[in-house]
């Protein structure tokens, strides 16, 4: 399966809010609830931060928040901080053999 | 503590061979899921194969099938993935990673091993 659509990068002033879209198809984004979204930090390893489109893990911020319509997820960082500028990358279920598709990431600037 | 050891990575020639292990520990082994995901230099994260809890189904990205082979080892709580045939392409940090069964994220990584594929 083809990588899911992110935006390579948005940015955003501290306080603000940006959104990342993650397209998919309906056999993986579209077919399922089961949208995760990652963060990741230039030489670290990725880290859970929404799972089943909507939930957040324990000890993630409130201001991360997921959605979903249709073919196409959405993760929002409302209130950004600095420490938000990272790599985000998008993942959905697609199917019990391919299991996982990820999205292209999206470079978040803090302006 | 969730540690997920991954070992084995290093500069291969192509058409040579790898073999990576992950072992596991702080958290319930036999009740997980477990995969190999990579990530080319400056590059995204793409999924690499999975292995059910009992080690009975498997499943791979195109771009690898053929050439590799997940297994796990319950007893030991290590997972591993013999990479053959390897190509330039495949030089990438390999991550394992684990969902919990049931469930369709992946919640704990381990910190990666490079595999370099280069004459």
């Amino acid at each position: 399966q083809s990588a899911l659509t992110q935006p390579r990068s948005v940015s955003g002033s501290p306080g603000q809010s940006v959104t990342i879209s993650c397209t998919g198809t309906s056999s993986n984004v579209g077919g399922y609830n089961y949208v995760s979204w990652y963060q990741q930090h230039p030489g670290k390893v990725p880290k859970l931060m929404i799972y089943d489109v909507t939930k957040r893990p324990s000890g993630v911020p409130a201001r991360f928040s997921g959605s979903k319509s249709g073919n196409t997820a959405s993760l929002t960082i409302s209130g950004l901080q600095a420490e938000d500028e990272a790599d985000y990358y998008c993942c959905s279920y697609a199917g019990s053999y391919t299991f996982a598709v990820f999205g292209s990431g999206t470079q978040v600037t803090v302006l | 503590e969730v540690q997920l050891v991954e070992s084995g990575g290093g500069l291969v020639q192509p058409g040579g061979s790898l073999r990576l292990s992950c072992a596991a520990s702080g958290f319930t082994f036999n009740n997980s899921w477990m995969h190999w995901v990579r990530q080319a230099p400056g590059k995204g994260l793409v999924w690499v194969s999975r292995i059910n809890i009992e080690a009975t189904s498997t499943s791979y990205a195109d771009s690898v099938k053929g050439r590799f082979t997940i297994s796990r080892d319950n007893a030991k709580n290590t997972l591993y993935l013999q990479m053959n045939s390897l190509r330039a392409e495949d030089t990438a940090v390999y991550y394992c990673v684990r969902n919990e069964h049931r469930e369709n994220y992946f919640d704990y990584w381990g910190q990666g091993t490079l595999v370099t594929v280069s004459s």
